[in-house]
């Protein structure tokens, strides 16, 4: 079956660095994407990788090894309004986009 | 219109009844989707459209509905709703089948079924 799997909530302090593993075993790849969802909003897109390594935007870079099926989010200069959940998502080889369940991020000050 | 409209945005619902929910999109996106969400599972795709005129079933298709007439609108009908529906369900969209490039999909703001 198709998996992906994530850490279902992680805490982190304000102004710090984290990083969000994903691990996926799917049925063919074709790109994984990060999301980002505040609690009672939509999911928004937040990267994509196709290739292997690392993308950056800002304060957020994901990294992609296809080999080891693993995937990063790293969020450096934490600020409060990163609380929210990170959806890892994997396209698979009929470009069906499969789910992780989500990481709870929560912030501290 | 910017994007993904949603509607409603919450509904309590009686077990049996019918109910349509509406999402129209403003981009001309070619694909769109209905998901939904339920507290520790990921995104489920219940049905999917990779152009007007074509639709197809996803992972939990049960129990749902689609049509696309047109490009702009993807309502998903229940026809006989049961508390097992009870969700959040999202539309989504993207300009092309494969994830528009990794531009990703648009996501409505969602709506938030009850079935009691």
């Amino acid at each position: 079956g198709q998996n992906i799997d994530q850490p279902t909530e992680m805490t982190a302090t304000e102004g710090a660095i984290v990083q969000i593993n994903c691990t996926y075993q799917t049925s063919g790849f074709n790109g994984l994407f990060w999301y980002q969802q505040h609690a009672g909003e939509a999911p928004t897109f937040l990267s994509y990788n196709v290739l292997d390594g690392l993308e950056e935007k800002g304060r957020f870079s994901s990294f992609l090894s296809r080999s080891k099926g693993y995937s990063y989010l790293l969020l450096k200069e934490l600020q409060m309004k990163d609380s929210a959940s990170y959806l890892c998502a994997v396209m698979d080889s009929n470009y069906q986009l499969i789910w992780g369940a989500g990481t709870k991020l929560i912030i501290k000050p | 219109i910017a994007g993904i409209t949603q509607a409603p945005t919450s509904q309590i619902l009686a077990a049996g009844r019918r109910m349509t929910l509406r999402c129209t999109q403003d981009m001309r996106h070619n694909a769109m989707y209905w998901y939904r969400q339920d507290l520790g599972l990921g995104l489920r795709l219940i049905h999917y459209s990779n152009t007007a005129g074509t639709t197809g079933k996803g992972e939990v298709p049960d129990g749902y509905s689609v049509s696309r007439a047109n490009t702009d609108d993807f309502p998903l009908t229940l026809a006989s709703a049961v508390p097992s529906q009870t969700s959040v369900y999202f539309c989504a969209s993207s300009d092309s089948a494969d994830g528009g490039g990794g531009y990703g999909y648009t996501f409505g703001s969602g709506t938030r079924l009850t079935v009691v």
